[in-house]
């Protein structure tokens, strides 16, 4: 069935360095791919998302490429701050379904 | 901003008793969704609703589940018979076109069963 691994589980970072989360899904009829950001307590919210007809996508300092072909796909983002500190899920779902297929979440700290 | 609202925040019930869970979505969206997050796990995927029907619902989602819309404006998850196992956080989406479009989220209700 459907899947989506994500790792790593957990990710510390000292401020103003980089981060990456990497997810690989199964289903080769996935065509879009959010990542979420959840801060404790509160809802899951869009922060970027790429379709398959597109391989890099970038928001300031946040950015998510596609490799279709090996079914991967990674949440970089650069110059952390301390308010990036949150839990990251990535999602795929595929053109004949609305339903998202969650990664299991990465639990990223960004000391000061 | 719009949001997606979901009440209660937080639901204790006792083993075998009805919970119904509710959620009133962003006005102009077409699609809704509900969603849990067991503590610790990752999000899974409930069930989705469209144009007054299911259109599409997981394995979780079994004969003690079911979705309402009774008015235009709430989106209720009801379980009738809950266990153990259900406890877990449920979150309420809605989205405007489905498919390859953002869903948003509640903020969910933590549903405690005891």
């Amino acid at each position: 069935g459907e899947n989506v691994e994500q790792h790593p589980s957990t990710l510390s970072v000292q401020e103003g360095d980089s981060a990456v989360i990497k997810c690989t899904y199964s289903d080769s009829a996935s065509n879009y791919f959010p990542w979420y950001k959840q801060e404790l307590g509160k809802r899951p919210q869009l922060i970027i998302d790429i379709r398959s007809n597109v391989g890099e996508k970038k928001d300031q300092r946040i950015a998510v490429t596609l490799n279709k072909t090996a079914k991967h796909f990674s949440l970089h983002i650069t110059e952390t701050q301390p308010e990036d500190s949150a839990v990251y899920f990535c999602a795929a779902s595929s053109y004949n379904t609305d339903k998202l297929i969650f990664g299991t979440g990465t639990r990223l700290q960004v000391f000061p | 901003e719009p949001e997606v609202t979901q009440t209660p925040s937080h639901q204790v019930t006792q083993m075998g008793q009805e919970v119904i869970l509710r959620c009133v979505p962003i006005s102009n969206h077409l699609y809704f969704y509900w969603y849990r997050q067991i503590l610790g796990q990752k999000v899974e995927f409930l069930v989705s609703f469209y144009n007054n029907e299911i259109s599409e619902k997981s394995e979780i989602f079994d004969d003690q589940f079911s979705v309402e819309r009774p008015d235009g404006s709430n989106f209720t998850l009801k379980i009738r018979s809950t266990k153990l196992e259900d406890s877990a956080m449920y979150f309420c989406a809605s989205s405007f076109r489905g498919w390859n479009t953002e869903a948003f989220f509640g903020q969910g209700t933590r549903l405690t069963v005891v």
